[in-house]
């Protein structure tokens, strides 16, 4: 079967580092996304990783490894409204796209 | 920026009661899906259409049909409700054409639905 595994949730102090991983079974893979939710409101696009390696957008990157079914989105210089589920989801070979449960993300002053 | 908007973003109905919920997007793209949003799951697909009067059964299509009748709009028809329908309902959309569409989704804000 195909399956997405990140943790439920986590906590980190604002101006610090977090690393939310991602890991996944799928068949096939043509990309995979990270999406920003805040709580009450709808999924927000942040990464698209298709080629193994790191992409960085500002104080968000986003790394894949294809070989080891292996993701994670690292959020820099976290700010209070850092505060937020962050989505998983794979798009696998029929283009259809296979969802994380998601990471909710807790910052701390 | 595209707009996506869901009609209602919370509802209460009663077990058995037809319920409808509307998606209007104003960027003109092909491809448009609903989703269902629980607790501990991720996202689960419940339809899609990539063109007008096209539709396809996603992953949890039992007890939902669904109405494209113009490129714009997109609906989600309950027939019955029943109270394992209760969740967030989210619509989104995506550019393209054909099979082989990886772009991002956009969404809509969410339909809150309460079945009682």
């Amino acid at each position: 079967g195909q399956n997405i595994d990140q943790p439920t949730e986590m906590t980190a102090t604002e101006g610090a580092i977090v690393q939310i991983n991602c890991t996944y079974q799928t068949s096939g893979f043509n990309g995979l996304f990270w999406y920003q939710q805040h709580a009450g409101e709808a999924p927000t696009f942040l990464s698209y990783n298709v080629l193994d390696g790191l992409e960085e957008k500002g104080r968000f990157s986003s790394f894949l490894s294809r070989s080891k079914g292996y993701s994670y989105l690292l959020l820099k210089e976290l700010q209070m409204k850092d505060s937020a589920s962050y989505l998983c989801a794979v798009m696998d070979s029929n283009y259809q796209l296979i969802w994380g449960a998601g990471t909710k993300l807790i910052i701390k002053p | 920026d595209v707009k996506v908007t869901q009609s209602s973003r919370y509802l209460v109905k009663r077990t058995g009661e037809k319920v409808f919920l509307e998606c209007v997007q104003d960027m003109d793209h092909e491809n448009m899906f609903w989703y269902r949003q629980d607790p501990g799951l991720g996202l689960r697909l419940i339809y899609f259409s990539y063109d007008v009067k096209m539709k396809e059964k996603g992953d949890i299509p039992e007890g939902y049909s669904v109405s494209r009748e113009k490129k714009e709009r997109f609906s989600l028809i309950l027939e019955s409700a029943s109270t394992n329908q209760t969740s967030m309902y989210l619509c989104a959309t995506k550019p393209g054409t054909g099979d082989e569409v990886t772009g991002e989704l956009f969404f809509g804000e969410g339909s809150r639905l309460t079945v009682l």
